[in-house]
């Protein structure tokens, strides 16, 4: 086990909602990265938090965005969703004194109809 | 930029015989490599990384890879194939900027046929 959980395990919107997607990570990791996995692909860098700052982003638009708590939980955030939104999405976390070492969670599989 | 490369989308070998999952890389900087391994609904997990140190890389379960420069390359292997390592498995790159995003290959499904 990471000790990085995410909620909900699954979810179903419709084209236009908003979503939040919650991410607990283990005491001390002060940095929370999320990911989008599309089906068949591999997962592709959304954007970091560190000490509650966005502190990089890949190619998504700001519709995706996120937050980072002092209790070591995250959330990501994504208005007007779109059909391809459907994604596996992960969080992952890492200790500061271990760059090179992600935990990730399990995921939240997002279904938009 | 940094990417990975997976050359094969789908790998199948029987079980205790020896496993070969091919990556290559391309990367401006001297490049931190990973392999990732991922089963269904569980989350990835970290088999073992390439940080500048020694080119051949011991991991969890028996896996090791070898840094070839040369041929920019990062192939992951494994003596004998056990049924439990029929998963997805993702070859990854760090870049150092961009708040150290992993970049992902788009993955190789492992089957292992008993």
């Amino acid at each position: 086990e990471t000790g990085v959980t995410q909620s909900p395990t699954h979810l179903i919107k419709t084209r236009g909602q908003q979503v939040t997607l919650r991410c607990s990570s283990q005491s001390g990791h002060n940095t929370v990265s999320w990911y989008q996995q599309a089906l068949g692909q591999g997962p592709q860098f959304i954007f970091q938090y560190y000490r509650e700052e966005e502190n990089g982003r890949g190619n998504f638009p700001p519709r995706f965005s996120g937050l980072q708590f002092p209790n070591y939980s995250s959330e990501l955030n994504v208005n007007a969703l779109e059909l391809d939104d459907s994604a596996l999405y992960l969080c992952a976390s890492k200790p500061r004194e271990k760059a090179d070492t992600q935990y990730f969670g399990p995921g939240t599989r997002l279904t938009v109809l | 930029a940094q990417s990975v490369t997976q050359l094969d989308s789908h790998v199948s070998v029987s079980e205790g015989t020896p496993v070969l999952l091919r990556c290559n890389y391309s990367s401006s900087y001297s490049p931190s490599l990973f392999w990732y391994v991922q089963h269904p609904n569980k989350g990835l997990q970290l088999l073992l990384k390439y940080t500048s140190a020694a080119t051949l890389v011991k991991g969890i379960n028996g896996f090791e890879a070898e840094f070839k420069k040369s041929e920019t390359s990062f192939h992951l292997t494994k003596p004998s194939a056990h049924m439990s390592d029929a998963a997805e498995y993702f070859c990854v790159v760090r870049t150092p900027y961009a708040g150290n995003m992993l970049t992902f290959g788009g993955g190789t499904r492992l089957m292992v046929k008993p």
